[in-house]
């Protein structure tokens, strides 16, 4: 059974650029979710996808935006970059769409927005 | 607003000893909770899970309190080993929320087990 992976796993941009990150989800798993970490918090939820439908979204702007495949794997992509975008983009992947699913994180992808 | 609160930052232990790790929220909607534990470099890993219709789940080693009145929960650690040290964190669903299959996680505490 393969794991939720994630590239790349570090990234250099410069403020204004934009970044795409990509996740492929567990084998089996449908629904993949996408979490920002700022250092020294806790994950914050951006979004979810489901039958490559956006499920669920939180406090982010719409310069973030996501696509999932039918291979349910996803990309995020963050457009016009700012400084406080820098942090660890996590991916999550879930068997089904539902409030008490536990989550699979990958590694991680960290971002540095110079 | 932080809706999930850890307040203790860091904790250190003895090997062989309790860890407590505590979780305080303010959203009564709130109906599940799980912990989650992080090694660096890697991304969380599920630990214990908890509905708001128990006040107590057990897994192995690791127990977890939920108090629906004190708006509180409670991750114990017995006994604590070296391999525990890690960040640990707490998350909670809405079900009624906005936002579809999210999780509201709080800062984190550094959990320290000295042999």
């Amino acid at each position: 059974e393969t794991g939720v992976t994630q590239s790349p796993t570090h990234l250099i941009k410069t403020r204004g650029q934009q970044v795409t990150l990509r996740c492929s989800s567990q084998s089996g798993h449908n629904t993949v979710s996408w979490y920002q970490q700022a250092l020294g918090q806790g994950p914050q939820f951006i979004f979810q996808y489901y039958r490559e439908e956006e499920n669920g979204r939180g406090n982010f702007p719409p310069r973030f935006s996501g696509l999932q495949f039918p291979n349910y794997s996803s990309e995020l992509n963050v457009n016009a970059l700012e400084l406080d975008d820098s942090a660890l983009y996590l991916c999550a992947s879930s068997p089904k769409t539902a409030t008490n699913e536990k989550l699979f994180f990958g590694s991680g992808t960290q971002l540095s927005v110079l | 607003d932080q809706q999930v609160k850890q307040n203790s930052p860091s904790l250190s232990v003895q090997e062989g000893r309790i860890s407590i790790l505590n979780c305080d929220y303010t959203n009564s909607m709130f109906d599940y909770f799980l912990w989650y534990k992080k090694y660096p470099a890697e991304g969380p890993t599920f630990l214990i899970s908890i509905s708001s219709i128990k006040d107590k789940n057990e897994d192995g080693r690791f127990t977890v309190f939920l108090n629906k009145s004190a708006k509180h929960l409670s991750l114990h650690i017995v006994p604590s080993q070296p391999g525990d040290s890690a960040v640990y964190f707490c998350a909670a669903s809405d079900p009624g929320g906005t936002s579809y299959g999210k999780l509201t996680f709080g800062q984190g505490t550094i959990l320290t087990v000295h042999p």
